[in-house]
């Protein structure tokens, strides 16, 4: 079964507005989740690492006070993008380390800003 | 930093054999992924490759040589649904960030 979900899966929202992404890890605890975009016919670009309990950090070309993570939980993390732009628009998927060998990622969250 | 190359895209035909190639470079080197991802959703995990050599997985298989910074991943007895983006990863020691590459696009031909 799932190891990490997404909510939502899909979102359609307003430019300005700001949309907030769950990713809740299901089977065990996650002290550290990565979150991923990814935009039409390209690979998966690491925009943040969360770490529960503390700040995140951020890949460079990123901007954080953007893209809001908080990471409150054991078992939850979220992204806010704040005042969403049609740019935002993009493929949005968490994951988090399992066991050495494995990462489990979400199903994603596709963010369509109009 | 990190840096991986592989191809765009590749076309191959059914019931064929093909090997999608990866090179990296990377300063702390702990283990390289490959994931396949069909258009419109998350990747699944395909292989895992920390040790040089080879990895047999039913028809997929993934090669390591760590000295060369380069993998490879073979498919054998190609099927039209392994038409898919195949991409190859690598996990930095220091900070157990996964860092993908850009993906090769496979085309299955009947």
């Amino acid at each position: 079964g799932a190891v990490v979900s997404q909510h939502p899966s899909w979102v359609i929202c307003k430019s300005g507005t700001s949309v907030k992404i769950e990713c809740r890890s299901l089977d065990f605890q996650a002290t550290t989740m990565f979150w991923y975009r990814q935009f039409p016919k390209q690979s998966l670009m690491l925009m943040a690492t969360s770490n529960e309990g503390s700040k995140a950090t951020y890949e460079q070309g990123v901007e954080k006070d953007k893209f809001l993570i908080n990471h409150a939980s054991l078992t939850l993390s979220t992204l806010t993008v704040t005042s969403a732009h049609p740019e935002d628009s993009s493929f949005y998927i968490c994951s988090q380390n399992g066991e050495v060998e494995t990462q489990y990622f979400g199903p994603g969250t596709r963010l369509l800003v109009l | 930093g990190q840096n991986i190359d592989q191809p765009t895209e590749m076309t191959a035909t059914e019931g064929a054999i093909v090997q999608i190639n990866c090179t990296y470079q990377t300063s702390g080197f702990n283990g390289l992924f490959w994931y396949q991802q069909h258009a419109g959703e998350a990747p699944t995990f395909l292989s895992y490759n920390v040790l040089d050599g080879l990895e047999e997985k039913g028809r997929f298989s993934s090669f390591l040589s760590r000295s060369k910074g380069y993998s490879y991943l073979l498919l054998k007895e190609l099927q039209m649904k392994d038409s898919a983006s195949y991409l190859c990863a690598v996990r930095d020691h220091r900070d157990d960030k996964i860092i993908f590459g850009k993906g090769t696009r496979l085309h299955i031909l009947p």
